[in-house]
């Protein structure tokens, strides 16, 4: 059970440049969600899915796409790159009873330049 | 709306001395909240919740926290520190969401914990 893993764990692009970060989560929840975390801000939430083939827009959401093909599994996808997207990225997953906490991934440490 | 405070944007202690990392929040419905722990270079782990049973909440590592709605706060505390509790901590309210709504999380800004030897 390796709980919500993320790919890439590191990844520096060039202004302009494209990249898709992939979730993958096997606890079987239905809700992920994307976030950034910048220094002093806390965590901010981008995007979320609340089951397959489903996506909602967060917090920031501008600059930044998702999709939800498969249940494990949700996409962030940078279009056309800038330095304002140098960031800490957190994909997590809940499920839909109980107190619903999320459980979080490594992060993605991605550098635009 | 809802929002999350976290007091204290640093705290040191010495290892073997309590800790207290303070919280308030704000939410105009019964919200559910939890701490979260983030090691340096690492995602965050939950270290307990607060769901509307007891107010007094136990979580790993001997970590426990008070809700107290009179005060609207949900203080972190542990008797005594230890060198591996060294971390960044954040508060998180959730709104009350029945049925499947999401249920939006608010973040604290985080607490940095030092402890000294």
């Amino acid at each position: 059970n390796a709980g919500v893993t993320q790919t890439p764990k590191f990844r520096v692009l060039k202004t302009g440049q494209s990249m898709t970060l992939l979730c993958a989560q096997d606890m079987n929840h239905e809700y992920m969600y994307w976030y950034r975390q910048d220094p002093g801000m806390g965590l901010r939430l981008i995007h979320y899915s609340v089951g397959e083939g489903t996506t909602a827009k967060g917090e920031v959401p501008d600059g930044y796409n998702v999709s939800r093909l498969k249940k494990q599994n949700f996409l962030l996808g940078l279009e056309s790159a800038a330095p304002s997207q140098t960031s800490v990225y957190f994909c997590a997953s809940s499920s839909t009873s109980g107190s619903r906490e999320q459980y979080f991934g490594p992060g993605t440490r991605l550098t635009v330049t | 709306a809802q929002s999350v405070t976290q007091l204290d944007s640093h705290v040191s202690v010495s290892e073997g001395t309590p800790v207290l990392l303070r919280c308030n929040y704000s939410s105009s419905y019964s919200p559910s909240l939890f701490w979260y722990v983030q090691h340096p270079n690492k995602g965050l782990q939950l270290l307990l919740k607060y769901t509307s049973a007891a107010t007094l909440v136990k979580g790993i590592n001997g970590f426990e926290a008070e809700f107290k709605k009179s005060e609207t706060s949900f203080h972190l505390t542990k008797p005594s520190a230890h060198m591996s509790d060294a971390a960044e901590y954040f508060c998180v309210v959730r709104l009350y969401a029945g049925g499947t709504s999401y249920g939006k999380l608010t973040f604290g800004q985080g607490t940095i914990l030092t402890v000294h030897p």
